[in-house]
């Protein structure tokens, strides 16, 4: 399963509204998660099942989406959000990530 | 708490192999899934592979079937990743990660440190 993520970079401002969508190549229901990565660090889970906030995540991040399309927003852009944003599918093996959006400050 | 810590930093040559443990702390080891994931320098994530601790079955991405064979010791809670037959395209960064056994829809929620292997003659 091909998941692709647009866009690929965007720039933004302290407390804009961003939205970054993934697109897999067939149905995967919501078996979708999403993951954040800043340079030179392991990634780390945002988002599990499309929806669902990891704990001590902050409430300016969610998901939404079912079947082939998922949007994660950050509500309200912060300084330590700038970093690099990953989809990745657990319907089927082998797992699959997209290829990353980069949050950039404008 | 509950970690995931990989062993060091590794250069190996050409057509060598490298293998990179993964100790589990914190948690009953037979309950999540490890997976392997890795990435280039300045390129994405690209999974590898993954191991039931419980059982001992793996899954690897084709890319990789024949190079990588995983490998887990209950005694010590540890997870192994061999890569053989490295290439330069193998130099990357290692990271294992966790993921529940119950469900799928958990997503990896632990994830160790990361290991560069840089391969060069």
């Amino acid at each position: 399963i091909q998941m692709t993520q647009s866009p690929s970079s965007l720039s933004a401002s302290v407390g804009d509204r961003v939205n970054i969508t993934c697109r897999a190549s067939q149905s995967i229901s919501g078996y979708l998660h999403w993951y954040q990565q800043k340079v030179g660090k392991a990634p780390k889970l945002l988002m599990f099942a499309a929806s669902n906030l990891q704990s001590g995540v902050p409430s300016r991040f969610s998901g939404s989406g079912s079947g082939t399309d998922f949007t994660l927003t950050i509500s309200s852009l912060q300084p330590e959000d700038f970093a690099t944003y990953y989809c990745q599918q657990s319907y089927s093996p082998p797992r699959t990530f997209g290829q990353g959006t980069k949050v950039e400050i404008k | 708490q509950v970690q995931l810590v990989q062993s060091g930093a590794e250069v190996k040559k050409p057509g060598a192999s490298v293998q990179i443990s993964c100790k589990a702390s914190g948690y009953t080891f037979t309950n999540y899934f490890i997976h392997w994931v890795r990435q280039a320098p300045g390129q994405g994530l690209e999974w590898m592979g993954v191991i039931n601790p419980r059982d001992d079955t793996t899954g690897h991405a084709q890319k990789f079937q024949g190079r990588v064979t995983l490998t887990r010791d209950p005694a010590t809670s540890s997870v192994y990743m061999e890569l053989s037959s490295l290439t330069s395209e193998d130099t990357a960064v290692y990271f294992c990660a966790r993921e529940h056994v119950v469900s799928n829809s958990y997503g990896m929620d632990v994830w160790g440190q990361g290991t560069t292997v840089t391969v060069s003659s």
